[in-house]
């Protein structure tokens, strides 16, 4: 049963436009989704998270987006920028338990 | 914000051969540390939860005799992958929780992985 799904392997964005990335789950009881972004051979690092009981959390270009009717949360990257081509996941997350990670999607911004 | 340093990052070893990788929380304590194994198409999967003085949590798949975890401390957990074969060779992601984050929304940080090389 995979908690935690990302549906789209891979996107291409033109660097200055809205990177959308979207995530799924079946798991009512996380406390918090998370993103993190990752380079090959590198471990990943976290980029933003939301709370269960909130819709949405900005910091910067990124801002995450929570519905909790539809168990869908998403990742808005604007403008996007080269530097932002990496692998990100998406996690669900509950305080005494483990973190459930999506598959990731492979993000490509190309100039 | 919090490290988690593991070592070595790169270790090529010998077939049945075993080898130790280290995780260490530079500055936290950490009550669970979690190891992943990272596949080719990019999943990260997770092998096991291990807390400090207790036995490792394997997920279903993973062979406990295989893929040994200590968490002997707070700031260190070890995975032993014990007979190694080529197809072990992987990127190790460990990762641990920060004890007292509490409600910051991110309370697990990541290592840097290490890469295995089985030949």
């Amino acid at each position: 049963d995979q908690q935690v799904k990302q549906n789209s392997p891979s996107l291409s964005v033109q660097e200055g436009r809205i990177s959308i990335l979207n995530c799924d789950y079946t798991n009512s009881m996380f406390d918090y989704f998370l993103w993190y972004k990752k380079y090959p051979a590198e471990g990943p690092t976290f980029l933003i998270s939301i709370s269960s009981i909130k819709d949405k959390n900005e910091d910067g270009r990124f801002t995450v987006f929570l519905n909790k009717s539809a168990k869908h949360l998403s990742l808005h990257i604007v403008p996007s920028q080269p530097g932002d081509s990496a692998v990100y996941f998406c996690a669900g997350d509950r305080n005494t338990d483990k973190l459930i990670f999506g598959t990731g999607t492979r993000l490509q911004v190309f100039p | 914000g919090a490290v988690v340093s593991q070592h070595p990052s790169r270790v090529i070893c010998k077939s049945g051969t075993s080898v130790k990788i280290e995780c260490r929380s530079l500055d936290f304590q950490a009550t669970t540390m979690f190891w992943y194994r990272q596949f080719p198409k990019q999943s990260l999967m997770l092998m096991a939860t291990s807390n400090e003085g207790s036995k490792a949590t394997y997920e279903q798949g993973v062979e406990k005799d295989k893929f040994l975890i200590n968490h002997a401390s707070l700031t260190l957990s070890t995975l032993t992958v014990t007979s190694a074969h080529p197809e072990d060779s992987s990127f190790y992601i460990c990762s641990a929780r920060d004890r007292e984050g509490k409600n910051s929304g991110n309370t697990i940080y990541f290592g840097e992985g290490s890469w295995l090389t089985v030949v």
